[in-house]
Formats: structure tokens, sequence, C-alpha cells
């Protein structure tokens, strides 16, 4: 089974302090992927990494940044917390660097954030 | 730009029914269609994968159909149970990025 974990389940932040979101994947995984989501917005694309160093913003990447320097870690980067990331941020892999229809996500549990 | 939308935003029924999700988008230029279950305040568990030449795949009571045409997938519940309470979403699969449905909140009574 694949299994993707998140360094945190709950975590309370002060305004400007800078915060790491961990995610680890343990099936090899080439893509991995950074979510919020919020009430009414769904889930909302943050980055993603097709490989070790390699990095594409999403939708909404502003205030954000990632890291990949091994390939079954993925690190989300807030640089300066504001209230208005507190939200549920997800990680997730997938297995193939190019899409295809093989292509299947899996997310890790989910970490709750809330900026103070 | 692909949009999804996921029809109903919520359900109540009792235990037993068999029940219909359905889920549109507006690209049918898709590689596959995921449908995902997500428990309140957990992260989203994958139910089934359709791939784009697939029209259908089951999984137990669950069946999934997929007419990429028509920019449709409907999943389909048999003999409903309390325990699939949870929210439904669907993501259908375009050029490196998933884009999710803001799904369908299920609630079945005992």
């Amino acid at each position: 089974d694949v299994k993707v974990t998140q360094s945190s389940r709950y975590l309370v932040k002060r305004t400007g302090e800078k915060v790491f979101l961990e995610c680890v994947q343990d099936m090899d995984h080439e893509n991995m992927f950074w979510y919020r989501q919020d009430p009414g917005l769904g889930l909302r694309l943050i980055y993603f990494s097709y490989d070790v160093k390699m990095k594409e913003k999403g939708d909404i990447p502003e205030g954000y940044s990632v890291s990949r320097e091994k390939k079954e870690r993925f690190s989300l980067i807030l640089e300066s917390a504001s209230t208005n990331q507190t939200s549920m941020y997800l990680c997730a892999s997938t297995g193939q660097a190019t899409p295809s229809a093989y292509n299947e996500q899996f997310f890790g549990p989910g970490t709750r954030l809330t900026v103070l | 730009k692909q949009e999804v939308t996921q029809i109903p935003a919520a359900l109540s029924v009792p235990e037993g029914e068999n029940l219909v999700l359905n889920c549109s988008f507006t690209d049918s230029a898709i590689y596959n269609l995921q449908w995902f279950r997500q428990d309140p305040g957990k992260g989203l568990t994958s139910l089934l994968l359709i791939q784009s030449s697939q029209r259908e795949q089951t999984s137990g009571r669950l069946n999934a159909s997929l007419d990429k045409s028509s920019g449709r997938s409907t999943l389909y519940i048999a003999a409903s149970q309390p325990g699939d309470s949870a929210t439904y979403l669907c993501a259908p699969l375009g050029t490196y990025k998933y884009i999710f449905g803001t799904g369908t909140r299920l609630k079945v009574l005992a």
C-alpha cells in the first residue's frame, strides 16, 4: 500500500513565523503535490514537483515555496505566515512523471494549520 | 480551463438506498478520472480510477462510469450504509494537474 505521511496533523503558528510542512511518500513516486483545502473553494494546487529539485507553480503559489531535495520528501514553506494561510494542507503523490491514464493520486492525512 | 461540477452538493438518504453522484467537467482531454472519499478533517482516500479509454470501474458496492465525450462521470453506490457518510470528490487528470470538484456531502441515516 502506498503511504503518504505528513509531519503534523495540527499546527498552530503566529503571524510572521516561518512554517515548514513536511510530506514523505514511500512508493518511489515521481510526482508530489501540495494543495490547500478551504470550505466552499475545494482543493487548490499550490505547487507540484515531477522530479528531485524540480518544482512547478500551481494555481495559488503566492506566499509559499517548496523544496524537494530527495525523491521521497516534499516540503511546503510559508516564509512569513499570515492569517489568510489558515487552512487544511494536503500532500499527494503519483507514480509517473508524465501524465498517463495509470497515474493514481494518493493523499496524506492532512495538516490543519492555524495562524494566529 | 478545466471546470468540475458535482451535483448534488449534499444528499441525505435512508440506509439501504442506491445512490448516484454526478460529476461533470468541461474539458474532455483527460487521461483519467479519479473518485475520492473524504471523512471530516481527514485526507482523501482513493476509491476508483477510470482510465480515459475505459467506460466503467467497479469496486465492491461502488461503480463509476465515464463518458469522456460528454464530460460526465457518475459514482453509483449500492445498498448505502451509515459508514458511507462522507464527502465524495471527483478529479479528472489533465496535463500534470488534477482539477477537483467541490464534492457531494453524503449522509446515510440508520
